[in-house]
């Protein structure tokens, strides 16, 4: 199958810092990728969709200046978490668009202090 | 918007025992089904999915799913589970064609024993 990789897996940083988070299709390219945040004990929540060359698109509720997300190739889909605070500590996950089926990256956990 | 419901949160079998995990999704058109399973420490995987064709798909692992129209159901199916089944599953539905983003419903924890 499709492999999708995310880097950091895992990162703690000072409030008011920023974290950048890469994902990448290692096999295929993929023009869409997804960002989504996993809270504990509950599903996924799609945050935005990153369509390479173009703005991405965010759900409704997600800061879009707080979420910084660039899509500059086919292979790669970056999501900067700008001044962060320890609410947004949560597990960051990926995908990307394949053949009409997501794949998904093993996920970042952000630790935000 | 398509909405997915999974009924049973958290399931414990016994080693040998069957395995049937209920989806309902809500949505006027067709749509592409999935069901993810995400073991331990592990990231999501696909277990298998559905686009059309032959409603009764099988996936990796001994997985099966049917696809029931009129219903709106898409259950996960295995004669007989292992330990190594132990993982949460999320069903997922997605609008067909094109790049659409995919619903997930909230997953059910499955713990088999030994």
């Amino acid at each position: 199958g499709a492999v999708v990789s995310q880097h950091p897996s895992r990162v703690i940083c000072k409030s008011g810092t920023s974290v950048k988070i890469e994902c990448r299709s290692l096999d295929f390219q993929a023009t869409t990728m997804f960002w989504y945040r996993q809270f504990p004990k509950k599903s996924l929540m799609l945050m935005a969709t990153s369509n390479e060359g173009s703005k991405a698109t965010y759900e409704q509720g997600v800061e879009k200046d707080k979420f910084l997300i660039n899509h500059a190739s086919l292979t790669l889909s970056t999501l900067t978490v700008t001044s962060a605070h320890p609410e947004d500590s949560s597990f960051y996950i990926c995908s990307a668009h394949g053949q009409e089926t997501q794949y998904f990256g093993p996920g970042t956990r952000l630790l935000v202090l | 918007a398509q909405s997915v419901s999974q009924h049973n949160h958290h399931v414990i079998l016994s080693e040998a025992a069957s395995l049937e995990l209920g989806c309902n999704y809500s949505y006027g058109g067709t749509v592409n089904l999935f069901w993810y399973v995400q073991y331990p420490g592990q990231h999501l995987q696909l277990l298998l999915k559905y686009f059309s064709g032959d409603p009764l798909v099988k996936g990796i692992k001994g997985f099966e799913a049917e696809f029931i129209k009129s219903k709106f159901s898409f259950n996960l199916r295995k004669p007989s589970v292992q330990w190594s089944d132990t993982a949460e599953y999320f069903c997922a539905v997605t609008p067909s064609g094109g790049y659409q983003k995919v619903t997930f419903g909230i997953g059910t924890k499955l713990q088999v024993i030994p």
